[in-house]
């Protein structure tokens, strides 16, 4: 079974840019969730969707970092402009369930920003 | 806020027990324990849950006490590939459902 994808892994940008993160994930998993997390912490949600919509998006700062999930599959989580406290790694995960046990973790996208 | 305490760090030798604790004294009674870890650039993996009742799988035991207020994750025989940070988690209740986690406890497994 193929797990949860994300592109691009790692992505410098410089402050103000705008860049977007993308994350498949598993087959038939209803819920997917994005976590941001910063070097030597723990991950933070930033939001969670079922199927389409959003479930929770109480964590994400949307001034300036904004998601969704086009037909309740593919999810994308853009970052414009952004600023030097955005570097981190950006985690997506997915579950099967709407009460979820388990979560699935993509390896994560790395971003940079100078 | 997380709603649990762990060491910051803790190393044991390859082959032992690795026991793991977690204080999470403020759980109510329809939150479950979790337990992610961490490898070195990758994404959390899911090792564990339990309510109340003692829980084993093919990775590792969960010990929780009878009051719930703290549990132990138990690596039986410990190995270089489970250095790792360890998160403990308690599952918020509510439609949310979601994981809040700490900053865990990294454990070193030495040879």
């Amino acid at each position: 079974e193929a797990g949860v994808a994300q592109s691009p892994r790692y992505k410098i940008i410089e402050k103000r840019q705008s860049v977007a993160f993308w994350c498949n994930p598993i087959s038939g998993h209803a819920t997917l969730y994005w976590y941001q997390q910063i070097l030597g912490q723990g991950p933070k949600l930033l939001i969670q969707f079922q199927n389409n919509g959003v479930v929770d998006d109480s964590q994400l700062p949307k001034d300036r970092f904004s998601a969704e999930r086009l037909k309740g599959v593919d999810s994308t989580l853009k970052i414009q402009p952004a600023k030097l406290e955005d570097s981190a790694v950006y985690l997506c995960a997915s579950s099967p369930y709407r009460q979820g046990r388990e979560l699935f973790f993509g390896e994560g996208s790395r971003l940079t920003v100078l | 806020d997380a709603k649990t305490t762990q060491p910051p760090s803790m190393d044991c030798a390859e082959g032992r027990a690795a026991n793991l604790p977690c204080n999470h004294s403020t759980i109510s009674g329809n939150e479950y324990v979790y337990w992610y870890r961490q490898i070195h650039s990758q994404g959390p993996q899911y090792i564990i849950h339990g309510l109340k009742n003692n829980e084993t799988n093919e990775m590792a035991s969960l010990i929780i006490t009878e009051d719930r207020k703290s549990s132990t994750l138990i690596l039986p025989h410990a190995t270089l590939r489970d250095t790792a940070v360890y998160y403990c988690i308690v599952r918020v209740a509510g439609d949310t459902d979601k994981l809040i986690f700490g900053t865990g406890t990294r454990l070193q497994v030495f040879p």
